[in-house]
């Protein structure tokens, strides 16, 4: 079974501009939640979908935004980057169905900003 | 607001040596996970804990849990350098749908 899969592995952005990351979940998984990593803020959650639908969302400004689609799968987006964007960008993917489920991250978006 | 705390946030280790870390959380929850995170990786899951007095254990690792004392500790036993790494906890609330609140992870030196 494959595992949690995201793109692109490397992003390197300038100030201002706006990136979209992908994550493709397990097969069979309708969760794919969303989490920011940093050395001075630690691994902080961004927001988690559920069968297209965003059930629950962590304090992030309104610059970061996610949607989900039919197959499951899943992007985020992060508008007027910021110096302080510079992140791992973890998804993990569970089946979740009516609770939470073991969850299983994917390799991350190692992103840098300028 | 659930808060984790994990101790300690540095450890650093003999080889052959046992060591536990310890995971506080603040209020009731319905699951607690224990992760392995290399340099520059993504997390791997050790291991998932439901119920009050859990226990598991793969190979030098054990974990547990006690939700009387919203208590979780990672027991290493015998450490060897491949254990070097960072040990983060992380507890999920089921009406908190698809979030799960981290501690600030341990790093682990295992030294020869």
């Amino acid at each position: 079974k494959a595992g949690v899969t995201q793109t692109p592995r490397y992003l390197i952005k300038t100030r201002g501009q706006q990136v979209t990351l992908s994550c493709s979940p397990i097969s069979g998984h309708r969760s794919v939640s969303w989490y920011q990593q940093t050395p001075g803020q630690g691994l902080q959650f961004l927001f988690e979908y559920f069968s297209e639908t965003q059930r629950n969302k962590g304090n992030f400004p309104g610059r970061f935004s996610g949607r989900q689609f039919s197959n499951s799968r899943s992007e985020m987006n992060v508008s007027t980057l910021e110096l302080g964007d510079s992140a791992l960008y973890l998804c993990a993917s569970s089946l979740a169905e009516g609770f939470r489920d073991e969850q299983f991250f994917g390799p991350g978006t190692r992103l840098t900003v300028l | 607001e659930l808060k984790v705390e994990q101790n300690p946030l540095f450890l650093s280790m003999q080889e052959g040596k046992n060591y536990t870390i310890y995971c506080n959380y603040s209020t009731t929850s319905d699951r607690l996970y224990w992760y392995r995170q290399d340099p520059g990786k993504s997390l791997e899951s050790l291991f998932v804990l439901l119920s009050n007095g859990a226990v598991k254990q793969e190979g030098r690792l054990m974990a547990s849990l006690d939700t009387k004392a919203r208590l979780s500790t990672l027991h290493i036993t015998a450490a060897v350098h491949d254990l070097s790494a960072t040990y983060f906890c992380a507890v999920d609330i089921v009406t908190n749908a698809g979030k799960s609140t981290f501690g600030d992870g341990t790093t682990l030196t295992v030294k020869p």
